[in-house]
């Protein structure tokens, strides 16, 4: 049983540049949550995902970030452009059902911005 | 919207000691509680989870973690820990729509 898939597994990339982190969910799934993890602010919950559709963004930092998900088994987190301030760990979980149903990780992105 | 505390930061025990890790919660309804375990380079994983019945919840790596209302908690237990529990620690806690994580609490295990 596949997991949820991230990728690129780790990222380096300038300032500037523009990144796009990709997410493929459990099959299934109706649910989809894409976290930031930094040793001074812990798990930071971004954005998540009802069947497809936006449901909270209030954690997306600035408009630089931007959360899609095209259908139900991809969705992409992009930065443009890229600040070193964005380095960190980019996790994507999904979950069926209700807050009641726990939520399955992916292995993260390590994304380094020089 | 819910929110959790995890007291400790770092917490260091001897290998086949017990462990138990705190955390408290906040919610206005019945919650929805998790703990989840981070190994370095990787993901959270879900150890148990407690959402109704029985108090005391049973998960897998030999953890428990006991729901206490009165208390507002949902402290994890291990009888005797492995070096390879050495990790990260996180609660949860499900409500609305979506869920909250704590700071996390970092294990170390002494040999």
């Amino acid at each position: 049983d596949a997991g949820v898939i991230q990728s690129p597994r780790h990222e380096v990339t300038e300032m500037g540049q523009e990144v796009t982190l990709r997410c493929k969910p459990i099959s299934g799934h109706n649910s989809l949550f894409w976290y930031r993890q930094t040793m001074m602010r812990g798990l930071e919950l971004l954005i998540y995902f009802n069947n497809n559709v936006p449901i909270d963004d209030s954690g997306m930092p600035e408009d630089r970030f931007s959360a899609k998900m095209p259908n139900a088994s991809f969705s992409t987190l992009k930065i443009q452009p890229s600040e070193p301030r964005d380095s960190a760990v980019y996790f994507c979980a999904s979950r069926t059902g209700g807050s009641n149903q726990p939520q399955h990780f992916g292995d993260g992105t390590r994304l380094s911005i020089l | 919207a819910q929110s959790v505390t995890q007291p400790d930061i770092h917490i260091t025990v001897s290998e086949g000691a017990s462990l138990e890790l705190r955390c408290n919660y906040s919610y206005g309804a019945t919650p929805y509680l998790f703990w989840y375990v981070q190994s370095p380079g990787q993901g959270l994983q879900l150890l148990l989870k407690y959402f109704s019945g029985d108090t005391l919840v049973q998960g897998i790596k030999g953890f428990e973690a006991e729901f206490k209302r009165s208390q507002s908690s949902f402290n994890l237990r291990k009888p005797s820990v492995h070096w390879s529990d050495a990790a990260e620690y996180f609660c949860a806690v499900g409500g609305d729509n979506d869920m909250r994580f704590g700071a996390g609490t970092r294990l170390t295990v002494k040999p």
